[in-house]
């Protein structure tokens, strides 16, 4: 069955250090999303990307990173610059042709040791 | 631009009463609406969807009209069940035009208690 991996489910990080969340898609998408949830709120949109080498900042990129090197993956990367990285992080895919709903991860939730 | 509002939760339910959940939007054009789930801990999935003016979609025994004169898409189950206690979301998807950014609504708590 087609459909979006994320690793790892829990993730820790240190102080002062970045880490890196996957996210696979095999829906043959065009288009993937980052989106942070904190606890009892919405989504906020981190990046997206459209197509391959490719990527656009979403409404809270600060102190993130991403690359799409492959259509298949989109990793993000929390970097030391975000203060404030405890939170549950969605990845999802969609068609980029038409009114298409998005297809989500089951997440990654990253705390601080 | 696109936005999407919805009821503000929770919302505390007695098993089989009916739920409805409130969501209007404001959008370009007659876009397709989504309703998604979220269970506790897990990423959100597609419920239902509609795609054009008067379209009922359904799923779960949920239903959502798309009443283009009201610009509302209100999410409904006749007798709720334990199991149905999630995260609610509106959603429009993305925009023509090349804005490919989903507007999410911020969100309806659901509890259901035996």
């Amino acid at each position: 069955d087609g459909g979006i991996t994320q690793s790892p489910k829990y993730l820790f990080r240190k102080e002062g250090q970045n880490v890196t969340l996957s996210c696979e898609q095999n829906l043959n998408h065009d288009a993937m999303y980052w989106y942070r949830q904190d606890p009892g709120q919405g989504l906020r949109l981190i990046y997206y990307s459209q197509i391959v080498n490719d990527f656009q900042k979403g409404d809270i990129a600060e102190g993130y990173s991403v690359s799409r090197e492959k259509k298949e993956s989109f990793p993000l990367t929390v970097t030391s610059a975000q203060k404030n990285p405890t939170a549950f992080y969605l990845c999802a895919s969609t068609r980029t042709s038409g009114n298409q709903p998005q297809h989500f991860g089951d997440g990654t939730r990253l705390s601080i040791l | 631009g696109d936005s999407v509002t919805q009821m503000e939760g929770p919302v505390t339910l007695s098993e089989e009463a009916f739920l409805t959940i409130n969501c209007t939007y404001t959008a370009t054009g007659y876009p397709s609406l989504f309703w998604y789930v979220q269970y506790p801990g897990e990423g959100l999935q597609l419920l239902l969807k509609a795609t054009k003016a008067d379209d009922k979609g359904s799923n779960k025994g949920f239903e959502a009209t798309y009443r283009k004169e009201t610009t509302s898409f209100h999410l409904e189950k006749g007798s709720v069940q334990v199991s149905d206690s999630a995260v609610y979301f509106c959603a429009l998807p993305p925009g023509s035009g090349g804005y490919q950014k989903v507007t999410f609504g911020t969100g309806t708590k659901l509890q259901v208690i035996p």
